[in-house]
């Protein structure tokens, strides 16, 4: 079963108004990742927190984490219209044979001009 | 440019075929990763590597398999395609010294469709 569930599944907001996305885990993380795709493209990465971090910024983009509830949110403020894409978490652990990067399932973000 | 390139881009394969992807990076990064996105699901980690000659199963290796025998490059096999493999491939890489620093490099995915 895949590490990470976001919440919600699909989001539509106006141009200007914030989103907020969020992710829940499962298991102990070194940290955690939040990814844009746009439609038939790619995944670009967009921010990384580590598990001894609680909150970091990157231009327009917030993101919290919380490691006792598992759990991390991304803020995205003043949204536009290019932001509209699919938003994934993605938590990574390190293990005997390294290190793995799994995903949850992702939210739709559609901002309306 | 430097980054991730997978070949081929699209692919249509007959049910029994086979098939290897291949994905290339020239930033010298230890770890690959093969994923597979279908509608709905994410990306699924099929099988990955943290080195040259090492590989090790993901969350939905069955019916696949890779090969690192170059730090360049992945290869993903599919022995005996099967329409339940028809799905978007994405390769990964990323350094072990910035791991937990930076996100990783993706390529820009190959389409396979096995009819």
């Amino acid at each position: 079963s895949q590490q990470g569930e976001e919440d919600p599944q699909a989001l539509s907001i106006q141009e200007g108004e914030n989103a907020t996305m969020n992710c829940s885990y499962k298991t102990s993380i070194n940290n955690l990742q939040w990814y844009r795709q746009n439609s038939g493209r790619g995944l670009v990465h967009l921010i990384l927190i580590r598990s001894n971090e609680r909150e970091k910024h990157s231009g327009r983009l917030r993101v919290t984490l919380d490691t006792s509830k598992k759990s991390s949110s991304l803020l995205i403020t003043a949204s536009r219209a290019a932001d509209t894409a699919s938003y994934f978490c993605a938590t990574f652990t390190f293990y005997n044979q390294g290190g793995k990067l799994i995903f949850g399932q992702g939210t739709e973000l559609s901002v309306k001009p | 440019n430097a980054g991730v390139t997978q070949t081929p881009k699209f692919r249509v394969l007959k049910t029994g075929q086979s098939m290897t992807l291949l994905c290339a990076q020239d930033m010298n990064h230890e770890y690959m990763y093969w994923y597979r996105q279908d509608p709905g699901m994410g990306l699924r980690l099929i099988h990955y590597s943290v080195g040259e000659g090492t590989t090790a199963k993901g969350e939905v290796p069955d019916g696949y398999n890779v090969s690192r025998l170059k730090k360049q490059n992945f290869l993903l096999g599919l022995e005996s395609a099967a329409p339940s493999q028809t799905s978007v491939y994405f390769c990964a890489s990323t350094a072990l010294r910035i791991v937990n620093l930076l996100g990783y490099t993706f390529g820009s995915g190959t389409r396979l469709t096995v009819v």
